[in-house]
Formats: C-alpha cells, structure tokens, sequence
C-alpha cells in the first residue's frame, strides 16, 4: 500500500515568516495534489502537479514535486493569517485511488 | 456546472440504526471516491466506484458498510447497525478520469454522529 507521510503535523508561525510543508510517499507516482481544509469545511484543490520538477505558485503558496525523492513541498512565503488551515497532500496511483497524507495544520498568529 | 453534492449534511442516528449518505458528482464525471475523515486525522480511503461499478473497496470494513454508484441516480454509502465508532465525516469525490489521473473534487461532506 502506498504511505505517504506529511510533516510537520502542526505548524504554528508568525505573520511575515516562511516556512515549507514536506510530503513523502513511499512508490512511484508522478502525480501530486495539494488541498486545503478549513475547519468544519470541505477539501479544496491547490494544486496539481504532474511532472518530475513541477512547480505551480498561487499568492504566498508555492508547491513542487520531485518524483525521483518522492517529494513534494508546500512553501509559505510571508504567511498571512488567512492561510490559518489543514493541508493535505495526495497522491495518484495506478490502481486509481489517491492517498492522503496525515495534513499538516498550519496556524498563522499576529 | 454545480459541484459534488452530498447530502444530508448532517446525520444524526441512533446505535443500531441504518444511516445512507448520498453522493452526486460533478457533471460529467463518472468516477467517485468515498472517504472518512475521523476528527484531528486525515482522510481515509473507503471504495472507489464506476457507474455500476465497484472498481476498489480495499478500504471499506468487511461488515455493515456498503457502497453503490447506480446508472441512474447518486452514488450511496450505507452503513447499517451503526456505531459510536462510526462517528466521522464521510466525504465524497468525484473526477472525470480514473482515480489519480487527475484531480479529485470533493463534496461538502456527511458529518454522522451515532448517539
């Protein structure tokens, strides 16, 4: 069965700072989402990535995939509280599921 | 183009009861995945179906849960002689490609509580 590994679990930063978002996944895959969950709420995509090298900026939030280390990265760039949230990784298989990784939940504070 | 629908949003049944959680896909797409997401944890694969196809329920429990994705209609997930266990957020996805070709979207989800 596919793993796939997130962390940190919890991420508690300052407005203003950086920080990265690590996904592992334990078999060969080339295709990596990105969600956001708020609480109470639904999954919603960020971003897809398809490719070995991929890499997809939206605002403060850029994300890449490197299949050869089965990594894939999450980066913050001067974290707002409005990203204040759980994120998940997911990763598409042969066998046509995707798996999710444990999330990381972020919390921006002032 | 509406998104996944899932209903009922809220679902709350009693020790033994049967509980039905409804799912319908965007348009177009034929593909749908349930979940269950327990509080403070990630999302769990349960089964992934085709119309009228159970393609993966490696991730269904062998008693009391079942799924079906009819011709006609939405995908459903019953759960019968419920638990306290069973207590979690059931979601939905759908996409219109097999499963990991392409992104899933998800619905807003079934929060059961068994009292």
């Amino acid at each position: 069965e596919l793993k796939v590994e997130q962390n940190p679990l919890f991420l508690s930063m300052q407005e203003g700072k950086n920080y990265t978002i690590y996904c592992n996944y334990s078999t060969t895959s080339d295709r990596l989402y990105w969600y956001r969950q708020d609480p109470g709420k639904s999954l919603e995509s960020l971003f897809v990535l398809l490719s070995n090298g991929a890499v997809k900026q939206e605002g403060r939030l850029m994300a890449s995939l490197d299949t050869k280390a089965r990594l894939s990265t999450l980066h913050i760039t001067a974290a707002v509280h409005d990203l204040s949230a759980t994120y998940f990784c997911a990763v598409g298989n042969t066998g046509n599921q995707f798996y999710f990784g444990t999330g990381t939940s972020l919390t921006v504070i002032p | 183009n509406a998104g996944v629908m899932q209903n009922p949003r809220h679902l709350v049944r009693r020790r033994g009861q049967e509980a039905r959680l409804r799912c319908s896909p965007m348009k177009g797409h034929s593909h749908v995945y349930w979940y269950r997401q327990l509080p403070e944890e990630g999302l769990k694969f349960m089964v992934y179906l085709q119309k009228e196809n159970i393609i993966d329920e490696s991730g269904m429990p062998k008693e009391r849960f079942s799924a079906e994705f009819p011709k006609e209609g939405p995908s459903i997930l019953r759960i019968q002689q419920v638990v306290r266990g069973d207590s979690a957020a059931y979601f939905c996805a759908s996409s219109p490609l097999p499963g990991g070709n392409t992104e899933a979207f998800f619905g807003q989800g079934t929060r059961l509580t068994v009292v």
